[in-house]
């Protein structure tokens, strides 16, 4: 079984510009998280989305946002880039959102490395 | 609100040392607590997990026991493995009383463990 894709997995951008990241879920997995990686904030959550629903969102500006597609797919789209979203971008995927009937496992893909200069 | 505290790191041992990464939580609702592991180059996976006070968490020779009286849920294990070297995320996710999650696990900063032969 496949795992999480995560596209691209390095990109460079300079600062005043935009980035798509996408990422692909396991196959039957509805359920997609996004968490944002840096060495100074660790691991911080972005979005969750449940069948093209954004459920919940995290405390980040406005110029971080998402979707989901009815292929379950994701894309996080960052404008106007600034130097602090250098991070290490990671997308998770589980059967169900967390809630319930799933409390917590996620499955990790290996990110998109993005480098702000 | 939720937060998770790791002890400080990195850690570095032995082949055959006995390991133990501290971790202690705050958090409302009812919390279901992990242990996640990012080995070099890869995504985070579910190492071990427990749903409920004093449930304890095993797996790959790693345990995890739910302290609810000290809020802790510290990583054990009597003999580690150069392979073991990787970086050690303790996390909760905390449900309200009426069901409702918040759909994001909140994460510890990690801690970096290196085991020599």
């Amino acid at each position: 079984k496949a795992g999480v894709t995560q596209t691209p997995r390095y990109l460079i951008k300079t600062r005043g510009q935009q980035v798509t990241l996408s990422c692909s879920p396991i196959s039957g997995h509805r359920s997609v998280s996004w968490y944002q990686q840096t060495p100074g904030q660790g691991l911080q959550f972005l979005f969750e989305y449940f069948s093209e629903t954004q459920r919940n969102k995290g405390n980040f500006p406005g110029r971080f946002s998402g979707r989901q597609f009815s292929n379950s797919r994701s894309e996080m789209n960052v404008s106007t880039l600034e130097l602090g979203d250098s991070a290490l971008y990671l997308c998770a995927s589980s059967s169900q959102p967390l809630d319930y009937t799933n409390t917590g496992e996620l499955f990790f893909g290996e990110g998109s490395r993005l480098t702000v200069l | 609100g939720n937060s998770v505290t790791q002890m400080e790191g990195p850690v570095t041992l032995s082949e055959e040392a006995f390991l133990t990464i501290n971790c202690t939580y705050t958090a409302t609702g009812y919390p279901s607590l992990f242990w996640y592991v990012q080995y070099p180059g890869e995504g985070l996976q579910l190492l071990l997990k427990a749903t409920k006070a004093d449930d304890k968490g095993s797996n790959k020779g790693f345990e995890a026991t739910y302290r609810k009286e000290t809020t802790s849920f510290h990583l054990e294990k009597g003999s580690v493995q150069v392979s073991d070297s990787a970086v050690y995320f303790c996390a909760l996710n905390s449900l309200t009383a009426g069901g409702t999650s918040y759909g994001k696990l909140t994460f510890g900063q990690g801690t970096i463990l290196t085991v020599h032969p």
